[in-house]
């Protein structure tokens, strides 16, 4: 089965800086790579979502990069504003089966 | 994305009791999954929902503990019986297909 490890465990930064996640699978036949977003009491939220046939893709302050030889994909936040503080996870699959979490990171932006 | 509606939000059990959560979405979703997270960790995936028929469990989920239910593509239970307090946790239904996957708002549960 699919192992997910993703790091660093907590990171804080201060408001404007970036911050970057890292997630790394052990399923050479992942091809769907999310990231999800979770403040407090609330629901998985997804944020953004690559494919394994595109290496890089970006919506406003996020992006995710894939690394397919590597198996690793990276989330990245810009300009980070308080709100942006939450948990983040991981959850790597293959089309047609559950998405597997990883242990998830604490961000914590400062203003 | 579907929207997944799901009950009820909270609820504190008495042990050896059971309880049923529900999770109802607006569209066919071909894929079901019900989560548990505890507090502060990660999702664990306990089971996919196969429509029809008898759902997958994880290793270290039984059906005798955590039965599943799915009679079409929109609508869900999972029980989880003779409650105890170990199983005070979150639970979360998850639905979607190849274009992706949203979650249930949850279900508390504490076992006293």
């Amino acid at each position: 089965g699919e192992n997910v490890e993703q790091h660093p465990s907590t990171l804080s930064v201060q408001e404007g800086d970036s911050a970057v996640i890292k997630c790394t699978y052990s399923d050479s036949a992942s091809n769907y790579f999310p990231w999800y977003k979770q403040e407090l009491g609330k629901r998985p939220q997804l944020i953004i979502d690559i494919r394994s046939n595109v290496g890089e893709k970006k919506d406003q302050r996020i992006a995710v990069t894939l690394n397919k030889t590597a198996k690793h994909f990276s989330l990245h936040i810009t300009e980070t504003q308080p709100e942006d503080s939450a948990v983040y996870f991981c959850a790597p699959n293959q089309a047609g089966t559950a998405l597997i979490f990883g242990k998830g990171t604490t961000l914590s932006v400062s203003s | 994305s579907a929207v997944i509606s799901q009950k009820p939000s909270r609820d504190i059990c008495q042990r050896g009791t059971s309880l049923t959560i529900q999770c109802q979405v607006d569209s066919q979703v071909t894929m079901m999954f019900w989560y548990r997270q505890q507090p502060g960790q990660s999702l664990t995936l306990i089971a996919t929902a196969n429509q029809g028929s008898e759902a997958t469990y994880e290793s270290g989920f039984v059906i005798d503990k955590f039965p599943i239910s799915r009679p079409n593509l929109t609508f869900s239970t999972l029980t989880v019986s003779n409650m105890s307090p170990e199983d005070s946790s979150i639970y979360l239904c998850s639905g979607g297909d190849d274009y992706g996957y949203t979650f249930g708002s949850g279900t508390r549960l504490t076992v006293v």
